[in-house]
């Protein structure tokens, strides 16, 4: 069974510029959720959807970024503009839907640096 | 809000040294508890988890018990390989909700 893939690993942009990464999860799992971790502190948690529904979205910084999971398969998270805080990696996970499972199985994130 | 605290590194240990990574949680309710571990250039994968108190969870060699009279939640291993060198991270989560993660823990293994 092929994990949570992520895209790009790496990228590398100027301030002022738009960065879209994607995250394909497990085949199956309907929550998908999106994490950060700048600069070595701690993950933080942005979003969790649900199939094409978010169903929390308050770790969102701003309105800067965008997620989005069209047909509640794959997701996209837009910066635009990009700032020199958004820096960090970032990891989308994902997860079955039965309501005992609490196990997130995690991708290998994308390294956005932002120049 | 939900937190989580462990133990600030990095830590170096010898090979076959025991290895003790304190973590601490803040939460309303029982929440499940886990370790995550990022080995180097791969992404996080799932270490052991206990999802009430006094579970023990286990894996490669790896332990932790979840304590609700401590709020705690320590990594333990006996003796530990320089392959163990990573990032390990403990987080907290209620059912299919966000987890709630520690600033992690850099760990280096010398032969």
């Amino acid at each position: 069974e092929a994990g949570v893939t992520q895209f790009p690993s790496h990228s590398v942009i100027e301030k002022g510029q738009t960065v879209t990464l994607r995250c394909d999860p497990i085949s199956g799992h309907d929550n998908l959720y999106w994490y950060r971790r700048v600069m070595g502190k701690e993950i933080k948690f942005l979003l969790h959807f649900v199939k094409e529904s978010k169903q929390d979205e308050s770790g969102m910084p701003n309105n800067r970024f965008l997620a989005e999971r069209t047909g509640g398969t794959y997701s996209t998270l837009k910066v635009q503009p990009a700032e020199l805080e958004d820096s960090g990696v970032y990891f989308c996970a994902s997860s079955p839907l039965a309501t005992s499972t609490d196990t997130q199985y995690f991708g290998p994130g994308t390294r956005l640096t932002v120049l | 809000g939900d937190s989580v605290t462990q133990m600030e590194g990095p830590v170096t240990l010898s090979e076959e040294a025991f290895l003790t990574i304190n973590c601490t949680y803040t939460a309303t309710g029982y929440p499940s508890l886990f370790w995550y571990v990022q080995y180097p250039g791969e992404g996080l994968q799932l270490l052991l988890k206990a999802t009430k108190a006094d579970d023990k969870g286990s894996n490669k060699g790896f332990e932790a018990t979840y304590r609700k009279e401590t709020t705690s939640f320590h990594l333990e291993k006996g003796s530990v390989q320089v392959s163990d060198s990573a990032v390990y991270f403990c987080a907290l989560g209620f059912g299919n909700e966000k987890l709630t993660f520690g600033t992690g823990t850099r760990l280096t293994i010398i032969p």
